[in-house]
Parts: structure tokens; sequence; C-alpha cells
């Protein structure tokens, strides 16, 4: 069974540009979730879908922003980027709303310039 | 600030050693969880461990949890260089978003 996809594995950007940044969760898991990891801050959460519908959302100003797909696969969008958004951004996924256990993907490593 | 911290922040040890490290958190949780990170990887999921229990093994890991004093240990025992990773701890708070809330991460280090 394929495990959590994301791509691309690498983006590099310059400031005030818009990156798009995708996640294919687990077949049958219908909650994604997107973090951020940046150097030295540990994981930071962003998003969480389910079902279509943004759940939660963490402490980020509105220009990063997502969208879950009938498929549940998942788009997590930046835009105006700014240089500290550069960091590593994980994607996961669990098996159920709430779910206790979640999945992650490989990452997406972008770096604002 | 974190929910969970862990403790050391890094840690070398010879092949062969155990290796424990620490997580301590604040609120009161439903479960915590220990993943391990790969180089900068995704995270994969090694335990979990609900409130009302004390201890569980898996293979060469035993993670205890001691919640009156929030604080959860995980022991790495007969350590390998292909454990060489970073260990966060993740916090599901009770009365909380079903978020969890992961620390830093403790770097480990396992010279062959």
């Amino acid at each position: 069974e394929a495990g959590v996809t994301q791509s691309p594995t690498h983006l590099i950007k310059t400031r005030g540009q818009q990156a798009t940044l995708r996640c294919s969760p687990i077949s049958g898991h219908t909650s994604v979730y997107w973090y951020q990891q940046a150097l030295g801050l540990g994981l930071q959460f962003l998003l969480w879908y389910d079902e279509g519908e943004e759940r939660n959302r963490g402490n980020f100003p509105p220009r990063f922003s997502g969208r879950q797909f009938p498929n549940y696969s998942s788009e997590l969008n930046v835009n105006a980027l700014e240089l500290e958004d550069s960091a590593l951004y994980l994607c996961a996924s669990s098996l159920e709303y709430r779910g206790e256990t979640q999945y992650f993907g490989p990452g997406t490593r972008l770096l604002v310039l | 600030s974190q929910q969970g911290e862990e403790d050391p922040q890094a840690l070398s040890i010879q092949e062969g050693e155990n290796a424990t490290m620490n997580c301590s958190y604040k609120t009161s949780i439903n479960n915590l969880q220990w993943y391990r990170q790969n180089s900068g990887r995704g995270l994969v999921h090694l335990i979990l461990i609900r409130s009302n229990e004390r201890e569980k093994h898996s293979g060469r890991l035993r993670v205890t949890l001691d919640t009156s004093k929030k604080s959860s240990s995980l022991l790495i025992t007969a350590s390998r260089a292909a454990d060489t990773a970073s260990y966060f701890c993740a916090t599901d708070k009770t009365g909380g978003s079903y978020i969890p809330t992961f620390g830093r991460g403790t770097s480990l280090i396992v010279h062959p």
C-alpha cells in the first residue's frame, strides 16, 4: 500500500511569489494535516482538512491556505512568499476524523530566495 | 511555547548502548506519541501511549508515561547506527482539538 506522497520534493521561489504544494493521503484516509518544520523550531501545525472541509488552523497568517479535493488529496498554497517561509512542509494523513495516529509524507523543502 | 519538550536536545552514543530521551508537557493529555525523523524526511510513528497506561513496549523501544509528573521517556535498547535520527514526542491535549502538538525533538547519533 502506497504511503503519503508529496510533490514536489524541492521548490525554489523568490520573495513575493506563490508556492503550491501537493499531498496525496494513504488510500482510505480522509483527514489531511499540514505542518511547517523550520530549522530548530520543530513541527508547527498549519491546517487540517477532513472530508473536504477545513477543520482547524494553526497560528499562521491568511496567506497560508489550502484545500482538500473530493479524492482527499490536498493542496497547500503560500502567497506572497517571505524568506522565513523557507522550511520543510510535511503532510500527514489519518484514517478518520480525529484519528490518533498520523502518517507522514517525505515533505516538500521550500527555499525562498 | 511547545506543549511537549524533549530532553536532551542532542545525544551521542556508541552502538550497543541504550539511549534514553525524555519529553515533558504542560497540560493534561489523552495520549502521547513518539515519532522518528531521519535527516529532514517525513516522520515515522513509533508508539502511542494513552493517559491511563504507564508503560508500553515495541521491539527495542520502551515508553513510559508519568501523568503526575507530566513526562514520558523513550528508551531504545541495544542501539544501532540505523537508529540515528531525530525523535519527537507529540501530545494530544485533553479537551483539545485532536491536533497533536510536537516538541522540538532529540537528535540521536549512534556511532558504529
